[in-house]
């Protein structure tokens, strides 16, 4: 059985500073990690992709992968209440396989 | 911005009764997808659909449940006899080459 494993939270950080989001997966043959912001009540939004060991930037997202850990992390920076939100890592194998999800992790932003 | 849209946003049927649920992918995707969200669960992978055929189906995915792309637009589930425990929140999602698989708001099905 192939998991996706998150703390579910709540995770509860103060505006402004750093929040952390973990993700460790199963599967070895894993190559492609996404995270999801799902609002509640609402679909996942994809807001980063990494394929590749390492630290990948876009505006305040850092997602940072180690393979051979088996581990996936996103940070926000400078978090803002509209932050608040529920976080779905999900993997898959190869570009247009299944994405297997984990249950998420509930981030709230204290103003 | 592209995006995914699906119709209905709300669907009620009775237990037994035979529900479609409709989506339009991102219109250069050639990737199709339909996951559901059981209230306070994961998401969970149903059908992956490509070229016409399907090329994945979980456990879940059993004989009541169908895909189809009537035409050039359109991707569509067919729930056959609905069951109480089919209540939940439908995403579709669509990706072109590269994998990054987008969603749409969602339809919210309810068997009562």
């Amino acid at each position: 059985q192939k998991e996706v494993e998150q703390n579910s939270g709540p995770l509860s950080v103060p505006e402004g500073a750093i929040a952390s989001l973990n993700c460790t997966y199963s599967d070895r043959g894993s190559q492609s990690f996404f995270w999801y912001r799902q609002y509640s009540g609402k679909s996942p939004e994809l807001i980063m992709f990494i394929y590749s060991n390492g630290d990948k930037e876009d505006g305040r997202f850092t997602a940072q992968l180690n393979k051979a850990s088996q581990y996936v992390s996103l940070l926000i920076r400078d978090s803002q209440p509209s932050d608040s939100a529920t976080y779905l890592c999900a993997v898959n194998r190869f570009g247009n396989e299944k994405l297997t999800f984990g249950t998420g992790t509930r981030l709230t932003i204290i103003p | 911005e592209p995006e995914v849209t699906q119709t209905p946003s709300h669907q009620v049927t009775q237990m037994g009764q035979e529900v479609i649920l409709r989506c339009v992918p991102i219109s250069n995707h050639l990737y199709f997808y339909w996951y559901r969200q059981i209230l306070g669960q994961k998401v969970e992978f149903l059908v992956s659909f490509y070229n016409n055929e399907i090329s994945e189906k979980s456990e879940i995915f059993d004989d009541q449940f169908s895909v189809e792309r009537p035409d050039g637009s359109n991707f569509t589930l067919k729930i056959r006899s609905t069951k109480l425990e089919d209540s939940a929140m439908y995403f579709c999602a669509s990706s072109e080459q590269l994998g990054e698989q987008y969603f749409g708001p969602g339809t919210r099905l309810t068997v009562t």
